[in-house]
Protein backbone atom coordinates (compact mmCIF):
# COMPACT_ATOMS: atom_id res chain seq x y z
CA UNK A 1 0.00 0.00 0.00
CA UNK A 2 1.64 3.32 -1.20
CA UNK A 3 -1.47 5.40 -0.44
CA UNK A 4 -1.31 9.09 1.20
CA UNK A 5 -4.84 10.01 1.63
CA UNK A 6 -5.66 13.89 1.71
CA UNK A 7 -9.13 15.88 2.82
CA UNK A 8 -10.55 17.56 1.73
CA UNK A 9 -10.22 17.07 -2.05
CA UNK A 10 -11.59 20.48 -2.47
CA UNK A 11 -11.63 23.55 -0.20
CA UNK A 12 -12.82 27.45 -0.64
CA UNK A 13 -12.51 29.71 2.87
CA UNK A 14 -12.66 33.60 3.16
CA UNK A 15 -10.16 35.34 4.41
CA UNK A 16 -11.33 35.55 7.64
CA UNK A 17 -11.94 31.76 7.89
CA UNK A 18 -10.17 28.79 10.43
CA UNK A 19 -9.48 25.71 8.09
CA UNK A 20 -7.72 22.43 8.50
CA UNK A 21 -6.13 20.02 5.99
CA UNK A 22 -5.37 16.69 6.85
CA UNK A 23 -3.24 13.55 5.63
CA UNK A 24 -2.58 10.55 6.97
CA UNK A 25 -0.30 7.66 5.70
CA UNK A 26 0.26 3.94 6.68
CA UNK A 27 3.19 2.99 5.32
CA UNK A 28 5.46 3.70 8.91
CA UNK A 29 6.87 6.55 6.82
CA UNK A 30 8.04 8.77 9.47
CA UNK A 31 8.99 11.94 7.31
CA UNK A 32 5.95 13.75 6.05
CA UNK A 33 6.12 16.81 3.67
CA UNK A 34 3.54 19.67 3.00
CA UNK A 35 4.10 20.84 -0.37
CA UNK A 36 2.32 24.46 -2.39
CA UNK A 37 1.54 24.04 -5.98
CA UNK A 38 0.99 26.62 -8.57
CA UNK A 39 -0.44 26.01 -11.55
CA UNK A 40 1.90 24.56 -14.16
CA UNK A 41 4.53 25.19 -11.59
CA UNK A 42 6.84 22.18 -9.78
CA UNK A 43 5.63 21.64 -6.58
CA UNK A 44 7.37 23.84 -3.74
CA UNK A 45 8.14 22.77 -0.61
CA UNK A 46 6.55 24.23 2.80
CA UNK A 47 7.74 21.88 5.85
CA UNK A 48 9.54 18.74 6.41
CA UNK A 49 8.17 16.73 10.09
CA UNK A 50 10.31 13.91 10.46
CA UNK A 51 9.95 11.66 13.48
CA UNK A 52 7.04 13.45 14.29
CA UNK A 53 9.16 16.68 14.76
CA UNK A 54 9.56 19.64 12.75
CA UNK A 55 12.62 19.39 10.94
CA UNK A 56 12.42 21.91 8.13
CA UNK A 57 9.96 24.95 7.71
CA UNK A 58 10.86 26.93 4.35
CA UNK A 59 10.00 30.41 5.78
CA UNK A 60 6.14 29.97 5.45
CA UNK A 61 4.01 32.48 6.75
CA UNK A 62 2.78 32.29 9.78
CA UNK A 63 -0.95 31.76 8.48
CA UNK A 64 -0.06 28.46 7.90
CA UNK A 65 0.23 26.02 11.21
CA UNK A 66 1.93 22.40 10.90
CA UNK A 67 0.79 19.81 12.92
CA UNK A 68 1.59 15.89 13.46
CA UNK A 69 -0.14 14.72 15.98
CA UNK A 70 1.16 11.04 15.57
CA UNK A 71 3.46 9.22 13.14
CA UNK A 72 0.63 8.87 10.51
CA UNK A 73 -1.47 12.52 10.48
CA UNK A 74 -0.46 15.25 9.18
CA UNK A 75 -2.23 18.39 9.43
CA UNK A 76 -1.98 21.86 8.16
CA UNK A 77 -4.05 24.71 10.03
CA UNK A 78 -5.02 27.91 7.46
CA UNK A 79 -5.87 30.81 9.27
CA UNK A 80 -6.17 34.41 7.73
CA UNK A 81 -5.35 33.52 4.61
CA UNK A 82 -4.80 35.54 1.23
CA UNK A 83 -5.94 35.44 -2.32
CA UNK A 84 -3.03 34.31 -3.19
CA UNK A 85 -2.11 31.50 -1.10
CA UNK A 86 -4.99 29.33 -3.71
CA UNK A 87 -2.99 26.47 -4.92
CA UNK A 88 -2.72 22.69 -4.51
CA UNK A 89 -2.00 21.54 -0.93
CA UNK A 90 0.07 18.11 -1.51
CA UNK A 91 1.16 15.92 1.24
CA UNK A 92 4.00 13.64 0.72
CA UNK A 93 5.55 11.02 3.21
CA UNK A 94 9.05 8.69 2.82
CA UNK A 95 11.01 7.24 5.12
CA UNK A 96 13.80 9.02 6.55
CA UNK A 97 17.44 8.81 5.36
CA UNK A 98 19.10 7.79 2.12
CA UNK A 99 17.86 5.71 -0.83
CA UNK A 100 14.34 7.12 0.01
CA UNK A 101 10.97 6.96 -2.34
CA UNK A 102 8.86 10.12 -1.79
CA UNK A 103 4.81 9.41 -2.23
CA UNK A 104 2.50 12.18 -2.96
CA UNK A 105 -1.31 12.07 -1.91
CA UNK A 106 -3.78 13.52 -4.26
CA UNK A 107 -3.89 17.19 -2.98
CA UNK A 108 -6.48 19.53 -1.67
CA UNK A 109 -7.37 22.11 -4.26
CA UNK A 110 -8.20 25.32 -2.24
CA UNK A 111 -10.03 28.93 -3.18
CA UNK A 112 -9.33 31.37 -0.94
CA UNK A 113 -11.88 34.09 -1.70
CA UNK B 1 20.47 26.49 -2.80
CA UNK B 2 20.46 23.78 -5.65
CA UNK B 3 18.65 24.19 -9.08
CA UNK B 4 17.68 21.51 -11.56
CA UNK B 5 17.48 22.17 -15.53
CA UNK B 6 14.74 19.91 -17.03
CA UNK B 7 14.19 19.81 -20.46
CA UNK B 8 12.45 20.02 -23.02
CA UNK B 9 9.65 22.29 -21.24
CA UNK B 10 6.79 20.70 -23.69
CA UNK B 11 6.78 18.37 -26.38
CA UNK B 12 4.12 17.40 -28.68
CA UNK B 13 4.41 13.98 -30.15
CA UNK B 14 2.06 11.21 -32.33
CA UNK B 15 0.67 8.35 -30.42
CA UNK B 16 3.59 5.33 -30.71
CA UNK B 17 6.81 7.49 -30.63
CA UNK B 18 9.23 7.34 -28.51
CA UNK B 19 9.95 10.29 -25.51
CA UNK B 20 13.02 11.66 -23.93
CA UNK B 21 13.47 13.71 -21.26
CA UNK B 22 16.32 15.21 -19.02
CA UNK B 23 17.19 16.60 -15.99
CA UNK B 24 20.95 18.43 -15.24
CA UNK B 25 22.22 20.06 -11.88
CA UNK B 26 24.78 21.95 -10.86
CA UNK B 27 25.73 19.85 -7.83
CA UNK B 28 25.22 16.45 -6.93
CA UNK B 29 22.74 14.35 -6.20
CA UNK B 30 22.41 10.81 -4.21
CA UNK B 31 18.59 10.05 -5.31
CA UNK B 32 16.80 11.03 -8.29
CA UNK B 33 13.14 10.57 -8.67
CA UNK B 34 10.52 11.01 -11.69
CA UNK B 35 7.23 11.73 -11.33
CA UNK B 36 4.21 12.12 -13.51
CA UNK B 37 1.19 14.45 -12.78
CA UNK B 38 -2.29 14.87 -13.54
CA UNK B 39 -3.93 17.76 -13.93
CA UNK B 40 -5.57 18.36 -10.44
CA UNK B 41 -4.02 15.33 -8.87
CA UNK B 42 -0.84 14.49 -6.87
CA UNK B 43 2.71 13.31 -8.73
CA UNK B 44 3.17 9.88 -8.88
CA UNK B 45 6.12 8.38 -8.46
CA UNK B 46 7.28 6.22 -11.78
CA UNK B 47 10.73 5.39 -11.35
CA UNK B 48 13.42 5.75 -8.49
CA UNK B 49 17.16 5.64 -8.80
CA UNK B 50 19.92 5.32 -6.28
CA UNK B 51 23.13 4.41 -7.78
CA UNK B 52 25.81 6.38 -10.31
CA UNK B 53 24.94 4.50 -13.86
CA UNK B 54 21.97 3.24 -12.28
CA UNK B 55 19.44 1.75 -15.66
CA UNK B 56 16.10 1.32 -14.89
CA UNK B 57 13.41 0.28 -16.78
CA UNK B 58 9.32 0.44 -15.54
CA UNK B 59 7.37 -1.22 -18.69
CA UNK B 60 7.89 1.28 -21.19
CA UNK B 61 9.81 4.20 -19.19
CA UNK B 62 13.40 3.75 -18.50
CA UNK B 63 15.40 6.22 -16.70
CA UNK B 64 19.40 6.78 -15.89
CA UNK B 65 20.86 8.04 -13.27
CA UNK B 66 23.97 9.86 -14.68
CA UNK B 67 27.53 8.66 -14.08
CA UNK B 68 28.32 11.86 -12.47
CA UNK B 69 25.52 12.10 -10.03
CA UNK B 70 24.10 15.52 -11.67
CA UNK B 71 21.86 14.44 -14.32
CA UNK B 72 19.58 12.00 -15.02
CA UNK B 73 17.14 11.14 -18.25
CA UNK B 74 13.61 8.89 -18.59
CA UNK B 75 12.49 8.05 -21.76
CA UNK B 76 9.07 6.35 -22.46
CA UNK B 77 8.75 3.67 -25.56
CA UNK B 78 6.00 3.79 -27.75
CA UNK B 79 3.49 6.81 -26.42
CA UNK B 80 -0.21 6.12 -25.73
CA UNK B 81 -3.00 8.93 -24.94
CA UNK B 82 -2.55 8.01 -21.44
CA UNK B 83 0.84 9.00 -21.56
CA UNK B 84 -0.27 12.66 -21.38
CA UNK B 85 0.45 14.73 -18.70
CA UNK B 86 3.40 16.73 -16.69
CA UNK B 87 6.69 14.62 -15.82
CA UNK B 88 8.60 15.89 -13.03
CA UNK B 89 12.49 14.98 -12.10
CA UNK B 90 13.35 15.28 -8.49
CA UNK B 91 16.86 14.75 -6.83
CA UNK B 92 17.59 14.37 -3.25
CA UNK B 93 20.92 14.89 -1.16
CA UNK B 94 21.19 13.28 1.73
CA UNK B 95 21.75 14.37 4.82
CA UNK B 96 23.53 17.69 3.36
CA UNK B 97 19.94 18.67 2.23
CA UNK B 98 17.52 16.47 4.86
CA UNK B 99 14.64 14.91 3.49
CA UNK B 100 14.21 18.30 0.86
CA UNK B 101 13.52 17.07 -2.60
CA UNK B 102 14.86 19.59 -5.46
CA UNK B 103 12.12 19.26 -8.33
CA UNK B 104 12.64 20.32 -12.06
CA UNK B 105 10.39 22.92 -13.83
CA UNK B 106 8.48 19.96 -15.59
CA UNK B 107 7.51 18.51 -19.32
CA UNK B 108 4.41 18.69 -20.53
CA UNK B 109 3.57 15.55 -22.68
CA UNK B 110 0.64 15.62 -25.09
CA UNK B 111 0.14 12.81 -27.50
CA UNK B 112 -1.97 12.98 -30.55
CA UNK B 113 -3.67 10.05 -31.31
Amino acid sequence: DTEVTQTPKHLVMGMTNKKSLKCEQHMGHRAMYWYKQKAKKPPELMFVYSYEKLSINESVPSRFSPECPNSSLLNLHLHALQPEDSALYLCASSQVGMNTEAFFGQGTRLTVV
Amino acid sequence: GQQLNQSPQSMFIQEGEDVSMNCTSSSIFNTWLWYKQDPGEGPVLLIALYKAGELTSNGRLTAQFGITRKDSFLNISASIPSDVGIYFCAGQLYPSSGSRLTFGEGTQLTVNP
